[in-house]
């Protein structure tokens, strides 16, 4: 069984550019969620995709926009960024609503 | 929203010591879960845990949902349960978990 993998790793951007970060989501699993976590922080909901819609969407601009694709596969964008973007992205996958959470290495994203 | 509130935030022990975290939720939950970040970023899921008791090797967890807390219990403490121990909780069918700030455990040798 393969777990939660995301891409890249880390990731450096300039302020006002775009980025798209990647995750697979544990097999068998139809729920992709995106969570922001910035340092010293607890993990903060971005948004949620399930079965390829949008299944809740947390405290974050328009500019945070995301896909799910029919492999269960995500994507997460973000357009115009910012300073405090920077932050580990954490994506996360369960086998739908309600339903014990597993959690990929993450992304560190840093703006400069 | 719901508020998750976690105690004690920093927690320093000697290997081999035992150890009780705690979670408090404002509102009535249907998912709540234990989750490990280590020194990398990775968070290991510990315990799905709504209500009740789990035991895992030296680890437990017990929620009382109708008092709205959950407990995680490490015994036998090694270095390697160092890091960041996080409550989340959801509520409804929603899977939007809200996380707490976490307890920093240090396992000194």
């Amino acid at each position: 069984e393969t777990g939660v993998t995301q891409s890249p790793t880390h990731l450096i951007k300039t302020r006002g550019q775009q980025v798209t970060l990647r995750c697979s989501s544990q097999s068998g699993h139809n729920t992709v969620s995106w969570y922001q976590q910035a340092l010293g922080q607890g993990p903060q909901f971005i948004f949620q995709y399930y079965r390829e819609e949008e299944n809740g969407r947390g405290n974050f601009p328009p500019r945070f926009s995301g896909l799910q694709f029919p492999n269960y596969s995500s994507e997460l964008n973000v357009n115009a960024l910012e300073l405090d973007d920077s932050a580990l992205y954490l994506c996360a996958s369960s086998l739908g609503p309600p339903g014990r959470t597993y959690f990929g290495p993450g992304t560190r994203l840093l703006v400069l | 929203g719901i508020q998750v509130e976690q105690s004690p935030p920093d927690l320093i022990l000697q290997e081999g010591a035992n150890s009780t975290l705690r979670c408090n939720f404002s509102d009535s939950v249907n998912n709540l879960q234990w989750f490990h970040q280590n020194p990398w970023g990775q968070l290991i899921n510990l315990f799905y845990i709504p209500s009740g008791t789990k035991q895992n090797g030296r680890l437990s967890a017990t929620t009382v949902a109708t008092e709205r807390y959950s407990l995680l219990y490490i015994s036998s403490s090694q270095t390697t349960d160092s890091g960041v121990y996080f409550c989340a909780v959801a509520q409804g069918g929603s899977e939007k978990l809200v996380f707490g700030k976490g307890t920093k455990l240090t396992v000194n040798p």
